[in-house]
């Protein structure tokens, strides 16, 4: 059990521009969320997967944002044409189906800066 | 519809103390709570979780938490604190379909 990763862990971009952030989830995990965390705040839900179908978005995640899980295993984010608001630590959290209540592991975080 | 609401943004004791950290929440349905921690630059760490068993949960690092239903609360409580408890903690609810809800969270200082 090697835990989360997540990568980059930063990412300085300029406004206009696309990034894209990739989740490893513990691999016999089912279930994979993002979340995003801005300054003094709590993590805030953006999306999740079970397995490769994406089951919820918050209203949070603009038209800008896709996110996939192809296949069931690793899981990008992109934003597209970012905003200085978008500037934040982008948290990936997997979690398994069997035995709940369904605890969510947490990977280190992406922290975008836009410039 | 869940949520959390953690009393006091900064919360100071002394290296010694007892640590008491305040969270209130809200649920339309029986609640599973947590408690996590999250050290600088770093992602999120459970602590300790409430999952309708033992009303006083034990979790890691000395810390425990006391689910009150007819207080709505799960305050969480350390008897003596260590410089390496500085952190930020979070309280958090969720409910059966798997969404965690976090309190907006509260930094911990130690003073010496």
């Amino acid at each position: 059990d090697t835990g989360v990763s997540q990568d980059p862990r930063h990412k300085i971009t300029k406004r206009g521009q696309n990034v894209t952030f990739r989740c490893d989830p513990i691999s016999e995990h089912n279930r994979l969320y993002w979340y995003r965390q801005t300054l003094g705040q709590g993590p805030e839900f953006l999306t999740y997967f079970q397995n490769e179908a994406q089951l919820e978005k918050s209203r949070l995640l603009s038209d800008r944002f896709s996110a996939e899980r192809p296949k069931g295993s690793f899981s990008t984010l992109e934003i597209q044409r970012t905003e200085q608001g978008d500037s934040a630590m982008y948290l990936c959290a997997s979690s398994t189906l069997s035995g709940g209540p369904y605890e969510q592991y947490f990977g280190p975080g992406t922290r975008l800066t836009v410039t | 519809a869940q949520s959390v609401t953690q009393l006091g943004s900064h919360v100071s004791v002394s290296e010694g103390a007892l640590v008491l950290l305040r969270c209130n929440y809200s649920s339309s349905v029986p609640p599973y709570l947590f408690w996590y921690v999250q050290y600088p630059n770093q992602g999120l760490q459970l602590l300790l979780k409430y999952t309708s068993a033992a009303t006083l949960v034990k979790g890691i690092n000395g810390f425990e938490a006391e689910f009150k239903k007819s207080e709505t609360s799960f305050h969480l409580t350390k008897p003596s604190a260590h410089m390496s408890d500085a952190a930020e903690y979070f309280c958090a609810v969720t409910g059966r379909d798997d969404k965690i809800i976090f309190g907006k969270g509260t930094r911990l200082h130690i003073l010496p």
